[in-house]
């Protein structure tokens, strides 16, 4: 089976920096997704992990751990925009459709 | 020049009723997806298809039948509709389908059951 387990809220400040964590039990192991959700939106794509380590792009940063089955999304210099769901996802055993986590929502303030 | 579009955006409809989904990609993308997302905003899978052929079909009653006339389509037909439908409807889409792939998704479509 599959499970993805994510903290359901976050706050934090402009500016600061926020870590969310996601950790993941799979039957076989085909990547780790994060996509963000504004309020009332699509889904958008935002990192994939497939290897261990640190994957970095621009202020957005995906870790991965696969032995620990733990996933993080590092948000830098948190802007007002950044106020969104964070949805972390893994490939179904099959390698065919994403099952994502119950998401993360980050609220930034001034 | 939209990639993935739904239509309608909004439905409110009576239990009982039957309505569709519509949903295009204008990407070449070969692999279509249906989603649904509840009022605590948990995304799940529910039909996935590959080139109009059905990859994927999760545990979903019946009553929800997809159809794919082309690999740029998807629609979403949903006979006698229940309260519990109340959600948002995602469709989206992958080039072939690889589990390495982007999904790009669609605005959602709101659907309201009354």
């Amino acid at each position: 089976g599959q499970n993805i387990d994510q903290p359901t809220e976050m706050t934090a400040t402009e500016g600061a920096i926020v870590q969310i964590n996601c950790t993941y039990q799979t039957s076989g192991f085909n990547g780790l997704f994060w996509y963000q959700q504004h309020a009332g939106e699509a889904p958008t794509f935002l990192s994939y992990n497939v290897l261990d380590g640190l994957e970095e792009k621009g202020r957005f940063s995906s870790f991965l751990s696969r032995s620990k089955g733990y996933s993080y999304l590092l948000l830098k210099e948190l802007q007002m925009k950044d106020s969104a769901s964070y949805l972390c996802a893994a490939m179904n055993q099959a390698g065919t459709a994403l099952i994502f986590g119950k998401g993360t929502t980050l609220s930034v303030s001034s | 020049d939209t990639a993935v579009s739904q239509t309608p955006k909004y439905l409110v409809t009576q239990m009982g009723n039957d309505k569709s989904i519509k949903c295009e990609q204008n990407l070449g993308h070969d692999t279509m997806y249906w989603y649904k997302q509840d009022s605590k905003k948990f995304l799940k899978i529910m039909f996935s298809y590959n080139n109009k052929e059905l990859i994927i079909n999760e545990t979903v009653p019946n009553r929800f039948s997809p159809k794919s006339p082309d690999k740029a389509h998807l629609n979403l037909h949903i006979n006698s509709l229940e309260l519990g439908d109340s959600a948002v409807y995602f469709c989206a889409s992958s080039p072939t389908g690889g589990y390495q792939e982007t999904q790009y998704f669609g605005p959602g479509t709101r659907l309201l059951v009354l």
